[in-house]
């Protein structure tokens, strides 16, 4: 069965201490590993989709990577407004339109 | 430029009555997905839908839970006799394919049923 396990579970940073989020996982064929960003009451907005082993995305200050097994999101200097839940989601086998959700790491950054 | 629409925001049903929650998907994306939040748990499939055809609805639970995606009008999540497990945070996304998870799902704010 396919399992996305994130930590921490949660993260308090102050404004400018940059630091890691990770995504471990297992699947049979990873059909792409995304990352989501949830703010409270809102749906997941979409951040970044990788492929394969040595893949790096970047978007302000947020830059994914991904090996074979885990995947990192690394937050460079955050400001408050960073604050929210980081999601990670994996493809499942039989096609992209069924992902697998972790638990998500849920981000404060204090003033 | 409307994203995906779900309504309402908020639900409360008494146990064993009936929850319908509808989805608009973005203009122009014909394929249609369901997710539940538990309390304290992760984002869950529930099923993927395009317009008039159900195609995957393997997380989908056995009994009292149906979706349907007519030729016109808005996707419906219909939950019958609910019962407190089901109160949850339901969210629908679109995408212009069938391969939405690859460019990446536009996700509703959701609709927060809560069963009394």
């Amino acid at each position: 069965e396919d399992q996305v396990t994130q930590s921490p579970e949660a993260l308090r940073l102050q404004e400018g201490e940059s630091s890691s989020l990770n995504c471990s996982y297992t699947v049979s064929g990873l059909r792409g590993l995304f990352w989501y960003r949830q703010d409270p009451g809102k749906g997941p907005e979409f951040l970044f989709t990788l492929y394969s082993a040595g893949e790096e995305k970047e978007k302000e200050r947020l830059k994914a990577t991904l090996t074979k097994k885990e995947s990192f999101l690394h937050i460079t200097a955050p400001k408050p407004e960073d604050s929210a839940t980081y999601l990670c989601a994996v493809g499942a086998p039989g096609g992209a339109q069924k992902l697998v959700f972790g638990q998500g790491t849920r981000l404060t950054i204090n003033p | 430029n409307a994203g995906v629409m779900q309504n309402p925001r908020h639900l409360v049903r008494r146990r064993g009555q009936e929850a319908r929650l509808r989805c608009s998907p973005m203009k122009g994306h014909s394929h249609v997905y369901w997710y539940r939040q538990l309390p304290e748990e992760g984002l869950k499939f529930m099923v993927y839908l395009q317009k008039e055809n159900i195609i995957d609805e393997s997380g989908m639970p056995k009994e009292r839970f149906s979706a349907e995606f007519p030729k016109e009008g808005p996707s419906i999540l219909r939950i019958q006799q609910v019962v407190r497990g089901d109160s949850a945070a339901y969210f629908c996304a679109s995408s212009p394919t069938g391969q939405g998870g690859n460019y990446g799902y536009t996700f509703g704010s959701g609709t927060r049923l809560t069963v009394v």
